[in-house]
């Protein structure tokens, strides 16, 4: 059984340029959740989706960043016109549908360097 | 506002040893739940815990939920170098079919052999 996919593990990005951060979540899986980690700061939630809808965004900053989980495919967390203070590890976690204890399966991450 | 306390922040005890770390918060949650993190990987469920005073076990991890279920504690016995890590403590509200779960800053835990 895959655990939840994430890619690519590494990325590295100049100021300016764009980040795209792909998930698939647990086979079974339709729920999917993006959270931000920096260095001695615990996860910070940005968003949760369900397949075509974004149920909570009220973590994701109001320019730049958006996500989308389509009917097919991976979800995507895109951060246009990167700054260095995007540079973090970028977690994607997913829950099966009806899980009424809220725990999460988290991918290994995604680490974004912005130069 | 960090709604979930962690502490100690960081802590390191020698092989053998027993600890209890500590996770707090004024907010009620519908359940607990405890990750483990080891650096460039992503966390790891330990364990939830749903009812209030609930006690649970896992190998030398006792995990307890208060009373009010609004803090929790994780003790480790024996601790062991591959305890090492960093232990995330995470609260559920449930709304209808809907979850968030709000992390604290987590315990990084070493342990010398």
């Amino acid at each position: 059984n895959a655990g939840v996919m994430q890619n690519p593990r590494h990325l590295v990005r100049r100021r300016g340029q764009e980040a795209r951060l792909r998930c698939s979540p647990m086979k079974g899986h339709s729920h999917v959740y993006w959270y931000r980690q920096l260095p001695e700061e615990g996860l910070k939630f940005m968003v949760y989706l369900q397949k075509e809808n974004i149920i909570d965004e009220s973590g994701m900053p109001k320019e730049r960043f958006s996500a989308e989980f389509p009917k097919e495919g991976p979800s995507i967390l895109r951060i246009q016109q990167v700054v260095r203070g995007d540079s973090a590890a970028y977690f994607c976690a997913s829950s099966p549908p009806g899980r009424r204890t809220g725990e999460l399966f988290f991918g290994e991450g995604s680490r974004l360097t912005v130069l | 506002t960090q709604l979930l306390e962690q502490s100690p922040q960081f802590l390191s005890i020698q092989e053998g040893e027993n600890l209890t770390v500590y996770c707090n918060s004024s907010s009620v949650f519908s359940s607990l739940q405890w990750y483990r993190q080891e650096p460039g990987e992503g966390p790891v469920l330990l364990v939830t815990v749903v009812t209030g005073g609930e006690v649970k076990k896992l190998k030398r991890l006792t995990f307890q939920f208060g009373d009010a279920r609004k803090d929790s504690s994780l003790h480790i016995t024996a601790a062991q170098p591959g305890d090492t890590g960093l232990y995330l403590c995470a609260g559920a509200r449930i709304t209808g079919a809907n979850s968030k779960l709000t992390f604290g800053k987590g315990i990084t835990l070493s342990v010398r052999p």
